[in-house]
């Protein structure tokens, strides 16, 4: 069964520090993986994709992820948070279903960023 | 205007009422889909329209009733509506159905049942 799995339901770091926000897939192919972000009262965006291109994928914002298949995993990073980062992100996996590809969505990630 | 549009922002309806909700896309896509969102849940997708005709219907009650009546728009009309379909809920619009998996989603209509 395909299924995302977001480790940590709410991340806090410092403004300047580090994020990593963590994300686990589990998939009999190789699958199509996406981060999505909602920043408060807002819809979500695209962040950033990954399909079977390169395996480290840089998005929009200074945010990268980096698609790790013998660890199952699709984390993502910035090197320093900013205040504005402060939001929800979701980590999403396109799931064959039917014959056609649909996405699955992970429970999300609240990420807080403390001046 | 660009992007995708949802009315109202807010609705506050009783359990009796109807009331419908709508999604507008400027984007000259061709597949629409509403999404549910409640609080520690993942999202769960509900409808997908794909050149006005549905294409998935993901065992949603028949309380909700979507319409797709040309690509750019999309409804979803709510009748007898219970306290736990209190949510937000997202509008959707890609270029082809799932397309390359960017979704572009709407601001969201967040409904309060009481």
């Amino acid at each position: 069964a395909q299924s995302v799995t977001q480790l940590d339901s709410h991340v806090s770091v410092s403004e300047g520090t580090p994020v990593l926000l963590r994300c686990n897939y589990s998939s009999s192919y190789s699958p199509s993986l996406f981060w999505y972000v909602q920043h408060p009262n807002k819809g979500l965006q695209l962040l950033l994709k990954y399909t079977s291109a390169a395996t480290l994928v840089k998005g929009i914002n200074g945010f990268e992820a980096e698609f790790k298949k013998s660890e199952t995993s699709f984390h993502l990073t910035k090197p320093s948070a900013h205040m504005s980062d402060a939001a929800e992100y979701f980590c999403v996996v396109s799931l064959l279903q039917g014959g056609s590809e649909k996405l699955v969505f992970g429970k999300g990630t609240k990420l807080t960023v403390n001046p | 205007e660009t992007g995708v549009t949802q009315t109202p922002r807010h609705l506050v309806m009783g359990m009796t009422n109807k009331k419908s909700l709508k999604c507008e896309q400027h984007l000259g896509h061709n597949a629409m889909y509403w999404y549910k969102q409640s609080a520690k849940k993942p999202l769960e997708l509900m409808f997908v329209y794909n050149f006005k005709e549905q294409t998935e219907n993901n065992s949603v009650p028949s309380r909700f009733s979507p319409e797709c009546p040309n690509s750019s728009h999309l409804f979803l009309h709510l009748h007898t509506l219970q306290p736990e379909d209190s949510a937000l809920y997202l509008c959707a619009s890609s270029d082809q159905e799932w397309g390359t998996g960017e979704l572009f989603f709407g601001e969201g209509s967040r409904l309060t049942v009481l």
